[in-house]
């Protein structure tokens, strides 16, 4: 069955350095997603993309973060800048179609943040 | 706004244990509603979902109905097996693309 993949696993990083998480969704899924979950929290929507630019976002994502599609396969979540406060588990799910057709999202097994 | 609380766990319940897992959601308009499970070193996988009122979900001998007079979407299960521990989300989602979730219920059965 296709998956959601997501690289690394975990990632400690200092605090101001830029971290780059990955993600390949399912290959035939036309749009993407990030979320998050700081320990203890709820899980949280950061962003969605579709053809290439973003189609909705949340108060968290801000200039901070940034999401690409370098090519046909990976999609990215880049934090510029990291802070403390970004340490948690970052998911990855993709879906077929979006908008009112409330396509199932499938996510991937996420990759845990720990900034120092 | 739209929210989900969902119970607390950790919950540990002996292998054939009836599981209840409650779930109430705050909401505008008519969203649909879903359980995830995410077992060990996995990512999220839907377990069942329903998308309008009264309507049940059901997969795996888990069940859980949409209750749009108490708000609500308890996951219920009548006899948990140990492969069934995992944590399990509850969530909901508008017309659009955003899911708004649950903090999650860790779920262990002991033999």
């Amino acid at each position: 069955e296709p998956e959601v993949t997501q690289t690394p696993s975990h990632q400690v990083t200092q605090m101001g350095q830029e971290v780059i998480l990955r993600c390949v969704p399912i290959s035939n899924h036309l749009y993407f997603y990030w979320y998050r979950q700081i320990l203890g929290q709820k899980v949280e929507f950061l962003v969605s993309f579709y053809n290439n630019e973003i189609s909705e976002k949340s108060e968290i994502f801000d200039d901070q973060f940034s999401v690409e599609r370098p090519d046909g396969s990976n999609f990215t979540l880049k934090i510029r800048s990291t802070k403390l406060e970004d340490s948690a588990m970052y998911f990855c799910a993709s879906s077929l179609a979006g908008g009112q057709f409330q396509e199932t999202q499938y996510f991937g097994p996420g990759t845990r943040l720990l900034v120092l | 706004g739209n929210s989900v609380t969902q119970m607390e766990g950790p919950v540990t319940l002996s292998e054939e244990a009836f599981l209840t897992i409650n779930c109430t959601y705050t909401a505008t308009g008519y969203p649909s509603l879903f359980w995830y499970v995410q077992y060990p070193g996995e990512g999220l996988q839907l377990l069942l979902k329903a998308t309008k009122a009264d309507d049940k979900g059901s997969n795996k001998g888990f069940e859980a109905t949409y209750r749009k007079e108490t708000t609500s979407f308890h996951l219920e299960k009548g006899s948990v097996q140990v492969s069934d521990s995992a944590v399990y989300f509850c969530a909901l989602r508008q017309p659009g693309n955003q899911f708004y979730f649950g903090t999650g219920t860790s779920l262990t059965v002991i033999p």
